[in-house]
């Protein structure tokens, strides 16, 4: 089964801050990777899919990039509102496995 | 204004069984692959199964596999999870998510969640 690990599994940022998350797969996956942030007892949010496609809605500062085994997560000016746990998910194989999760909270 | 909304969650005692339930509205739900995920208290999330959207095909994560059933009633835009042999560590919020149609990845819509909750 593909895993993935994300890095760094939290980290601490002011608002204002660039704020970069990294997912990596066992294996190659294509382009074949969503992220979604998720916030205390509430369901997850889909941010990107396709690795670097951004859902209708969220904010032109997420971005996400990468193939392959390697991607990223960039919140280019970090927001009060974006203080939460970012999750990666494959989508290559019948197994859709998802990270471990980064939490994101306040330097 | 598109929605799902799960039921049926509660205290159950090992090895009994639950069904939980997701009802969609607003949605293309004949057209759309689901999903359960659940997320044990504190921590990830963890892929459950998933249904193609006439029902035809289904696949399961290994922790599940034999002991657990993804159905869908269409006419109803209705999914259901049938949890069995259930074990403490099934302890979990349950979501429904949705696959949109013509897309490869990406669940853009959850359930709010249902807790099962696993002890004697």
């Amino acid at each position: 089964a593909i895993q993935l690990t994300q890095s760094p599994s939290s980290l601490s940022a002011s608002v204002g801050d660039r704020v970069t998350i990294t997912c990596r797969a066992s294996q190659g996956i294509r382009s074949a990777l969503a992220w979604y942030q998720q916030k205390p007892g509430k369901a997850p949010k889909l941010l990107i899919y396709d690795a670097s496609s951004l859902e209708a809605g969220v904010p032109s500062r997420f971005s996400g990039s990468g193939s392959g085994t390697d991607f990223t997560l960039t919140i280019s000016s970090l927001q009060p509102e974006d203080f939460a746990t970012y999750f990666c998910q494959q989508f290559s194989s019948y197994s859709f496995t998802f990270g471990p999760g980064t939490r994101v909270d306040v330097k | 204004q598109l929605q799902m909304v799960e039921s049926g969650g509660g205290v159950v005692q090992p090895g009994r069984s639950l069904r939980v339930s997701c009802t969609a509205s607003g949605l293309a739900f004949s057209s759309s692959a689901m999903h359960w995920v659940r997320q044990a208290p504190g921590k990830g999330l963890e892929w459950v199964a998933v249904i193609s959207f006439d029902g035809s095909d289904t696949y399961y994560a290994d922790s599940v596999r034999g002991r657990f059933t993804i159905s869908r009633d269409n006419s109803k835009s209705t999914l259901f999870l049938e949890v069995s042999s259930l074990r403490p560590d099934d302890t979990a919020v349950y979501y429904c998510a949705r696959a949109p149609p013509r897309r490869l990845t990406g669940f853009d819509y959850w359930g709010q969640g249902t807790l099962v909750t696993v002890s004697s």
